[in-house]
């Protein structure tokens, strides 16, 4: 079935330190990756997101990278900072292709000062 | 552009009582979403609307959920009656395209 796994459940860095969430789907016609962060008791906010026909993106001190051979694709945190401290989640598309996004476990990053 | 607006934000209730949740997504959005969000987990998809009607409903339970989205705008989910596993936050999102999704606030439910 559908499926998205992600990893680390718990990040924890120094302050300018950098950060890496991967995350792996199972279905090879999702095209969409986007990455989601919720700060406590807030809703999830896109931070970034991917298209298939591209292997990288970036937005200042956040990157995203795809394989789409290997079904797997990472968030990039540069240069972290206190505020970059929440609860970050992967999703990618069903296999449907109505748009429905099945969420990764969500990975709790912690950035110490 | 106003973001898309749930109420109410908490709801208590007891096992086997019945609550519903309103959603109203951002204007022009045709696409709305009930998520359900369990403490520590990502959020699942209980139903999908594109205008008033459903498409994709696979991980509803149908036996205590329902939801309507009657003039293709606001929506409600409704739980009759409820259980101990629904607590969780209820996040309704909507979009334009089949891509971006914006959340709402959710409606944390706790069950007792």
């Amino acid at each position: 079935g559908e499926n998205v796994e992600q990893h680390p459940s718990t990040l924890s860095v120094q302050e300018g330190d950098s950060a890496v969430i991967k995350c792996t789907y199972s279905d090879s016609a999702s095209n969409y990756f986007p990455w989601y962060k919720q700060e406590l008791g807030k809703r999830p906010q896109l931070i970034i997101d991917i298209r298939s026909n591209v292997g990288e993106k970036k937005d200042q001190r956040i990157a995203v990278t795809l394989n789409k051979t290997a079904k797997h694709f990472s968030l990039h945190i540069t240069e972290t900072q206190p505020e970059d401290s929440a609860v970050y989640f992967c999703a990618a598309h069903g296999s449907s292709n109505t748009g429905k996004l099945i969420f990764g476990q969500g990975t709790t990053l912690q950035v110490k000062p | 552009e106003a973001g898309v607006a749930q109420s109410p934000r908490y709801k208590i209730i007891e096992k086997r009582q019945s609550v519903a949740f309103w959603c109203n997504p951002i204007s022009g959005h045709a696409t709305l979403y009930w998520y359900q969000q369990i403490l520590g987990q990502g959020p699942k998809l209980l139903i999908q609307f594109q205008n008033n009607g459903v498409v994709d409903d696979s991980q509803l339970p149908k036996d205590r959920f329902s939801a309507e989205r009657l003039k293709g705008v606001d929506s409600t989910l409704k739980i009759q009656p409820a259980k101990l596993e629904d607590s969780a936050v209820y996040l309704c999102a909507s979009s334009i395209t089949r891509n971006e999704q914006f959340f709402g606030p959710g409606t944390r439910l706790t069950v007792l």
